[in-house]
């Protein structure tokens, strides 16, 4: 295994068309994290999985965005009619909870470029 | 709701000294507290893991304390070097495990 893969790395794309990124976490992992990062900020928190269910969807998204986890695996996450102010990284991480809440394993991200 | 500041935003030291890294959270029931690295354009690396029932880890030239009844932990870092240089984030893991994160400190170490 070697770890959280994204797909695309960089994405370009026009104002108004729809984009989706992937995510493959680590195979045992039941957890799932999308976080949405602009430069010089944190990881901002968009939402989570556990297994195929999802957990919660942050207020600051919009219905433009969505995001699936078919049979509990990769993931998927949408943009609808993309605007300017969605430029930003997209991360995805992973982790493994049972007894205790388990260690985040990142992917490289993708970077949307809006144009 | 679970808000995670670092204090500095930014801190440039010359290469050999020590130096701390401070991360602040506003709700202490958390189950875990994260170190990451961040490299520009990169992903986020883990560096050290703290459980609740823990008080510190170590990693190398690095120790992470976590204090969760003032809700501060602090990451030290030992001898730096110029290829610490990075942006370091914290990160809280709360009830249901969601995870949220600081805006993180820019490290410089200069040779």
């Amino acid at each position: 295994d070697t770890g959280v893969s994204q797909n695309p790395r960089h994405k370009i794309t026009k104002r108004g068309q729809n984009v989706t990124f992937r995510c493959d976490p680590i195979s045992e992992h039941n957890r799932l994290y999308w976080y949405r990062q602009t430069l010089g900020q944190g990881p901002e928190f968009l939402t989570y999985f556990q297994n195929e269910a999802q957990l919660e969807k942050s207020r600051l998204l919009s219905d433009r965005f969505s995001a699936e986890r078919p049979k509990g695996s990769f993931s998927t996450l949408e943009i609808q009619r993309t605007e300017q102010g969605d430029s930003a990284m997209y991360l995805c991480a992973s982790s493994l909870s049972e007894v205790y809440s388990g260690e985040l394993f990142f992917g490289s991200g993708t970077q949307l470029s809006v144009l | 709701k679970q808000e995670v500041t670092q204090i500095p935003a930014a801190l440039s030291v010359p290469e050999g000294e020590n130096l701390v890294l401070n991360c602040s959270f506003t709700d202490s029931a958390i189950y875990n507290l994260q170190w990451f690295r961040q490299d520009p354009g990169k992903g986020l690396t883990s560096l050290l893991l703290i459980q609740s029932s823990q008080r510190e880890q170590t990693s190398g030239r690095l120790n992470a304390s976590l204090d969760k009844s003032s809700g501060r932990s602090t990451l030290y870092i030992a001898a730096s070097q110029p290829g610490d240089s990075a942006t370091y984030l914290c990160a809280v893991t709360g009830l249901w495990d969601k995870v949220i994160f600081g805006p993180g400190t820019s490290l410089s170490v200069i040779p």
